[in-house]
């Protein structure tokens, strides 16, 4: 069964610190690799995705992927309170489908 | 630019009542179109996913259809609740590039 593996949390972060979150796959097919954010009692929202190895950035957060070790991480810098949400990773698992398996998440808390 | 829509937002129903989600995208043409149901402080399940008009790949056997009567329409039913059918029910699409999904606003479900 394809998985995607999160620490449940809860993270507490200091504001202005780097959150550093963190999502391993059992699919060594999977291609592709999405990072969003869900407010509580809100939809999740895109932030970022990835498919070549290394890192990506956009603006404060970065992506890093590993294809060899199968981990995908996001890094938040200079942490702000309105980043204390519950961030789910998803993979690509069956390439030209797009779908995507979830992890169950990873709820931050950025500590004013 | 893209808009996803769902309706209604919550939703109250008895057990052994029908139901029906419905949810629209503007914006795009024949994207591909997903059902998830979100429980209680639990991961995203996919239930159903359409890559055209008529197709529906259903994920998870169990009391819950689909439809897509249009290009850019996607229907959740039922013919009878389940008080296990309670959960945050969320609508997305993709467009095929990358297989990034985008989701709507969510309908909250309880059965009682």
């Amino acid at each position: 069964q394809k998985e995607v593996e999160q620490n449940s949390g809860p993270l507490s972060v200091p504001e202005g610190a780097i959150a550093s979150l963190n999502c391993t796959y059992s699919d060594r097919g999977s291609q592709s690799f999405f990072w969003y954010r869900q407010y509580s009692g809100k939809s999740p929202e895109l932030i970022m995705f990835i498919y070549s190895n290394g890192d990506k950035e956009d603006g404060r957060f970065t992506a890093q992927l590993n294809k060899a070790s199968q981990y995908v991480s996001l890094l938040i810098r200079d942490s702000q309170p309105s980043d204390s949400a519950t961030y789910l990773c998803a993979a690509e698992t069956n390439f030209g489908n797009e779908k995507l398996t979830f992890g169950t998440g990873t709820r931050l808390t950025i500590i004013p | 630019s893209q808009t996803i829509h769902q309706w209604p937002a919550t939703l109250v129903q008895p057990v052994g009542s029908p139901l029906s989600l419905e949810c629209t995208v503007e914006g795009t043409s024949n994207p591909n179109l997903y059902w998830y149901r979100q429980a209680a402080g639990r991961g995203l399940q996919l239930l159903f996913y359409s890559v055209g008009i008529g197709q529906i790949s259903s994920e998870v056997p169990q009391n819950l259809s689909a439809s897509r009567p249009q290009d850019r329409q996607f229907i959740l039913s039922s013919k009878k609740l389940l008080l296990s059918d309670s959960g945050f029910y969320l609508c997305a699409w993709s467009s095929g590039v990358i297989g990034e999904q985008y989701f709507g606003p969510g309908t909250r479900l309880t059965v009682t």
